[in-house]
């Protein structure tokens, strides 16, 4: 079974800095998806961040990027420039690759405070 | 925003009394999942779907059943709450296919076991 670790339950940062979230998972497979979840306090779930295990180039979204390590099954998500609106929970998921149902392995969470 | 609807957002109940939760969508996709939120434990599924009438387990199945008669209505029932069921359940929804890999999320709904 895989299992996915944020080791990081709060964290706290200004405005306009750079903050690095921390995540771990533990699995068998060679072929699987690594995402960024955020929960701002409506709790709607948002996709920040998509990453292929395939892939060694580490994926970018605007001001979102990640680290992936792969041989160390380390998964970190890099916010830079950090706004207001970034305050909310970070959940680090895993995905196995296979035909069918996508079911998500999530780690524990993060919540993150942007002070102005 | 994928067309995805629980119902109710929000429930306190009692103690032993049966409870069901509805997941709504209206995007025609063949996934669709049942998972809790706790403090400490991120979300963990309940039970998926990947068909009507086609159901199975998540890791956290115990004490919780689920229906799909429809395309687009997936339901969760608590048959005899308990306190430890309080959470925040979040239904998701996935189109098939090992490469369609985003799942879209409903709005939560707090149930509250008193």
């Amino acid at each position: 079974a895989q299992t996915v670790t944020q080791s990081q339950p709060e964290m706290s940062v200004q405005e306009a800095e750079t903050v690095t979230l921390s995540c771990t998972y533990d699995t068998s497979e060679s072929n699987y998806y690594l995402f960024w979840y955020k929960q701002p306090p409506s709790r709607q779930m948002i996709l920040v961040i998509r990453q292929e295990a395939y892939k060694q180039q580490n994926a970018t979204e605007n001001r979102f990027s990640v680290n992936f390590q792969k041989a160390a099954k380390s998964f970190s998500l890099k916010i830079s420039d950090s706004q207001l609106g970034d305050t909310a929970m970070y959940f680090c998921a895993f995905m196995k690759v296979a035909q069918g149902a996508q079911k998500l392995v999530f780690g524990q969470g993060t919540r993150l405070t942007i002070n102005p | 925003d994928a067309g995805i609807t629980q119902s109710p957002r929000h429930k306190v109940t009692e103690t032993g009394t049966p409870v069901t939760l509805r997941c709504h969508q209206t995007e025609n996709h063949r996934y669709m999942y049942w998972y809790r939120q706790d403090p400490g434990h991120g979300l963990r599924l309940i039970h998926y779907s990947y068909g009507v009438k086609d159901t199975d387990k998540g890791e956290v199945s115990d004490g919780y059943s689920v229906s799909r008669s429809k395309t687009e209505d997936f339901l969760l029932t608590l048959e005899s709450a308990t306190s430890s069921q309080t959470s925040v359940y979040f239904c998701a929804i996935s189109r098939s296919g090992a490469m369609n890999t985003e799942a879209f999320f409903g709005q939560g709904t707090r149930l509250t076991v008193v």
